[in-house]
């Protein structure tokens, strides 16, 4: 089975921050991973798709990028609205979500 | 526009099944799989296996395999997931998801007590 290992597990941040989150797969799994933010209360929202493009109405201040088996979600200039919960998915072979990354404000 | 609607919060008593909906809209039900994704206490997410509405083909995480059932009916354009011998381990928010995540149901609470 593919682990993805995420982290940092949270993070607190400040306004106007660049913040990065990481995965890393543990085997091969090519362009095949997404990253969600999700807010309390609601469903995820898919924000990067196949590592490293922007999914629709996101804003361009989300980045993903992949080095090697790493694979990470970058938001540029912190905004209020980013504060949220973020996860990985790997869907090159089944599915496999890393553990999560809580964003709090200092 | 897509949408997948699911049915609404369940209270079940521990040993019983539980059957949960997503009912699709806005696109071809047959053109996409549909995931099913846990989630316990706002934790992190489980994906627990997915269905092929047009041939009605399943996959399961190997954790999942005993404990959820995927069907759907394609004249209603509804994906289900039956859990059975509900425990405690079980009450959780569950998601219905189109492949590729790009879009998800409102999810459902299912809390398991006597």
């Amino acid at each position: 089975d593919i682990q993805m290992t995420q982290s940092p597990s949270s993070m607190s941040v400040s306004l106007g921050d660049t913040v990065t989150i990481t995965c890393r797969a543990s085997q091969d799994v090519g362009i095949y991973v997404n990253w969600f933010q999700q807010k309390p209360g609601k469903s995820p929202r898919r924000m990067i798709y196949r590592a490293t493009n922007l999914a629709d109405g996101v804003p361009s201040r989300f980045s993903g990028s992949r080095s090697g088996s790493d694979y990470s979600l970058t938001i540029s200039s912190l905004e209020s609205e980013d504060v949220a919960d973020y996860h990985c998915l790997q869907y090159d072979e089944y599915w496999t979500f890393g553990g999560g990354t809580k964003l709090e404000l200092k | 526009q897509v949408n997948l609607l699911q049915s609404g919060a369940a209270l079940v008593k521990p040993g019983a099944s539980v059957k949960l909906s997503c009912k699709a809209s806005g696109y071809t039900f047959t053109d996409y799989y549909i995931h099913w994704v846990k989630q316990s206490h706002g934790k992190s997410l489980e994906w627990i296996g997915y269905i092929n509405p047009n041939s009605g083909y399943t996959n399961y995480n190997e954790k999942f395999k005993s404990k959820a059932t995927l069907t759907v009916d394609k004249s209603t354009n509804t994906a289900y997931m039956e859990l059975s011998r509900l425990t405690s381990e079980d009450s959780a928010t569950y998601y219905c998801t189109r492949e590729g995540g790009g879009y998800w149901g409102q999810g459902v609470m299912v809390t398991v007590s006597s």
